[in-house]
């Protein structure tokens, strides 16, 4: 069965600074990744997906992602971080062939200090 | 843009009591889940359907159903609630994006407080 590990609980950056966080899958075949966010209160958003192709992905709200096949890894990376995207983020697998069920991490909340 | 709605963003019910959360979608989309997400645990999966009428427990099924009448609408029903499941629910439902992949639009959520 896959699963997915943010190793960070919770971060703190300062305002500007670059950011990323990490993600590891476990499943053999090939699979497809999600980056999630959700300010508090709310549901998810989508940020970025990766499906095929390149291994680089740009999402919304300047975030991209590389999926790392060999690190079995999917780091999310921003390179300057705005207060607005304190929150919290979760990577998510889901197999190839479409399988209708996802598996998230356990979330990485991020702190944006002024 | 996929809507997913939430009737009932905040709830507070007491021991026993029967609770229902509703989730309706907009695009047409045949797959809808219900996630159950706690502090420390991230989101764990209830149940999802595939169809009409059909559904599939999740991983932590117990002490909940659902019910898919139409396919636009999907239930999750509490028969008797517990203190234990106070939490907050997601819906989701799942259809094809504008470059032709599978994604999840959320629901903003239903906090349920049971006393």
């Amino acid at each position: 069965a896959q699963s997915v590990t943010q190793p960070d609980i919770h971060i703190t950056v300062s305002e500007g600074a670059s950011l990323e966080l990490r993600c590891n899958y476990s499943y053999g075949a090939t699979p497809y990744l999600f980056w999630y966010v959700q300010s508090p209160g709310q549901g998810l958003q989508l940020l970025l997906k990766y499906f095929s192709g390149d291994t680089l992905v740009q999402g919304i709200k300047g975030f991209e992602a590389e999926f790392k096949r060999s690190q079995s890894s999917f780091n999310l990376r921003k390179p300057s971080v705005h207060w607005s995207d304190a929150a919290e983020y979760f990577c998510a697998v889901g197999v190839e062939g479409g399988s209708e069920k996802l598996v998230f991490g356990k979330g990485t909340k991020l702190t944006v200090n002024p | 843009d996929v809507k997913v709605t939430q009737s009932s963003r905040y709830l507070v019910k007491r021991t026993g009591e029967k609770v229902f959360l509703e989730c309706v979608q907009d695009m047409d989309h045949e797959n809808m889940f219900w996630y159950r997400q706690d502090p420390g645990l991230g989101l764990r999966l209830i149940y999802f359907s595939y169809d009409v009428k059909m559904k599939e427990k999740g991983d932590i099924p117990e002490g909940y159903s659902v019910s898919r009448e139409k396919k636009e609408r999907f239930s999750l029903i509490l028969e008797s609630a517990s203190t234990n499941q106070t939490s907050m629910y997601l819906c989701a439902s799942r259809g094809r994006d504008f470059s032709g992949a599978n994604v999840l639009t959320f629901g903003a959520g239903s906090r349920l407080t049971v006393l």
